[in-house]
């Protein structure tokens, strides 16, 4: 595998499951970010991790609970959600936070709340 | 607040024409600006960059060109292919917040 990986590719979960979504990076990043696009809206950035360490959360609510064991992956865990919530969810990486580091991105997973 | 705006929302040309895809921001307080590609079920693919001091960058048959004061920048794409087609996205990194902001995309469609 290369680049960037997220598992699984498609979801569909009811409102009362919990579900994980799981990112991977094999390009030796240091830096991930989950973002959201939902249909008609722009991309919207939910969390950042650097060295594992969550640097900014985009006042995301608490249904949706992230977690970075290390450098590598970066996971989504999701509960109670709102049918709202059905979007593309986005995994990204880069070397570092700074400002002219690019982000490689995954090819997303395609979340359904019904 | 920097709000990116893309016209039109969707686009569709005969193969082989030039074209011109538009992205507009609120803020010129800006970092860079970069252009992106999203093909259906596909993650982004990053395709230009420009610095806020540059006015333009050229990769192949692509040209973005950025006028900071005015808040806009174009796409430009030389002889459109078939291959072409996808959702091309502006984001603008800005220069106070460091944030990455997003339009909201053109859906491209070239017709063989």
């Amino acid at each position: 595998e290369t680049g960037v990986t997220q598992t699984p590719r498609h979801l569909v979960m009811g409102m009362t499951n919990k579900k994980s979504l799981k990112c991977e990076q094999h390009l030796g990043h240091n830096a991930m970010y989950w973002y959201k696009q939902s249909a008609k809206k722009p991309l919207e950035l939910m969390f950042v991790y650097n060295f594992k360490e969550q640097t900014e959360n985009n006042s995301v609510p608490s249904r949706f609970s992230p977690e970075c064991p290390n450098s590598s992956h970066l996971f989504l865990h999701l509960h109670t959600l709102q049918p709202e919530d059905s979007a593309l969810y986005l995994c990204a990486s880069s070397q570092g936070v700074g400002w002219d580091n690019e982000q490689f991105f995954g090819p997303g997973t395609r979340l359904t709340v019904l | 607040k920097q709000e990116v705006t893309q016209i039109p929302a969707a686009l569709s040309v005969p193969e082989g024409e030039n074209l011109v895809l538009n992205c507009s921001f609120t803020d010129s307080a800006i970092y860079n600006l970069q252009w992106f590609r999203q093909d259906p079920g596909k993650g982004l693919t990053s395709l230009l960059l420009i610095q806020s001091s540059q006015r333009e960058q050229t990769s192949g048959r692509l040209n973005a060109s950025l006028d900071k004061s005015s808040g806009r920048s174009t796409l430009y794409i030389a002889a459109s292919q078939p291959g072409d087609s996808a959702t091309y996205l502006c984001a603008v990194r800005s220069s106070n917040t460091g944030k990455l902001i997003f339009g909201q995309g053109t859906t491209l469609q070239v017709k063989p």
